[in-house]
């Protein structure tokens, strides 16, 4: 299986910071990346597809990058709903891996 | 608007079954590859399971911690995705969530979850 590495684990940040999380495919995903935002109690929602693209209604403060097998979310300006577990998932393999978690908490 | 709802967790002991069923409105069920993804109390998402669509044959695909022991079906004319669970272990604990996958008419097919249900919870535990 490809394995997430996704890091920090947690972060603390105020509002109005520049955020960023960063995901490790331990090989090649191509750009084949989504990233999902989760709050307590609901269901994950998908932010980033593709790597880059944004998903329809999301702020335009989240962006997604790539280098290589190296994958990052930046949130531009930290919002108060921002404050949240973000997790990467790959789904280029027949056998789909999600990243570790990270969760954004209010410094 | 795109609907999933989950039924059917509950509380079993370890070494039964279960079975989870989710009803899907809103869009061409029969056009979109279907998964499921649990999550155990306070921990991360896991990828359970996944079905194609008819153009893929209805094909399956299997995390290895459930590989024969779970099943993921669907029925194209009811719009509901099963998941029927056997030899339930306690570490299989977890909410259980229908997510619905990509769009498919054809070919490779990659894309994220892009709609999700808001979970059921399964307990093993005796």
């Amino acid at each position: 299986d490809i394995q997430m590495t996704q890091f920090p684990s947690t972060l603390s940040a105020s509002v109005g910071d520049r955020v960023t999380i960063t995901c490790r495919a331990s090989q090649s995903i191509s750009g084949e990346l989504a990233w999902y935002q989760q709050k307590p109690g609901e269901a994950p929602k998908v932010l980033i597809y593709d790597a880059s693209r944004l998903e329809s209604g999301v702020p335009s403060r989240f962006s997604g990058d790539r280098s290589g097998t190296e994958f990052t979310l930046t949130i531009s300006s930290l919002q108060p709903g921002d404050f949240a577990t973000y997790y990467c998932q790959q789904y280029n393999s027949y056998s789909l891996t999600f990243g570790g978690g990270t969760k954004v908490e209010i410094k | 608007e795109v609907q999933l709802v989950e039924s059917g967790g509950g509380l079993v002991q370890p070494g039964g079954s279960l079975r989870l069923s989710c009803a899907a409105s809103g869009f061409t069920f029969s056009d979109h590859y279907m998964d499921w993804v649990r999550q155990a109390p306070g921990k991360g998402l896991e990828w359970v399971g996944r079905t194609r669509n008819r153009p893929h044959s209805y094909t399956t695909e299997y995390a290895a911690s459930v590989k024969g022991r779970f099943t993921v079906s669907r029925d194209d004319s009811r719009n509901s995705f099963y998941l029927q669970m056997n030899y339930l272990q306690t570490e299989d604990t977890a909410v259980y969530f229908c997510t619905r996958g990509a769009f498919c008419s054809g070919g490779r097919c990659p894309g994220p979850f892009d709609y999700w249900g808001r979970g059921t919870l399964v307990t093993v535990s005796s």
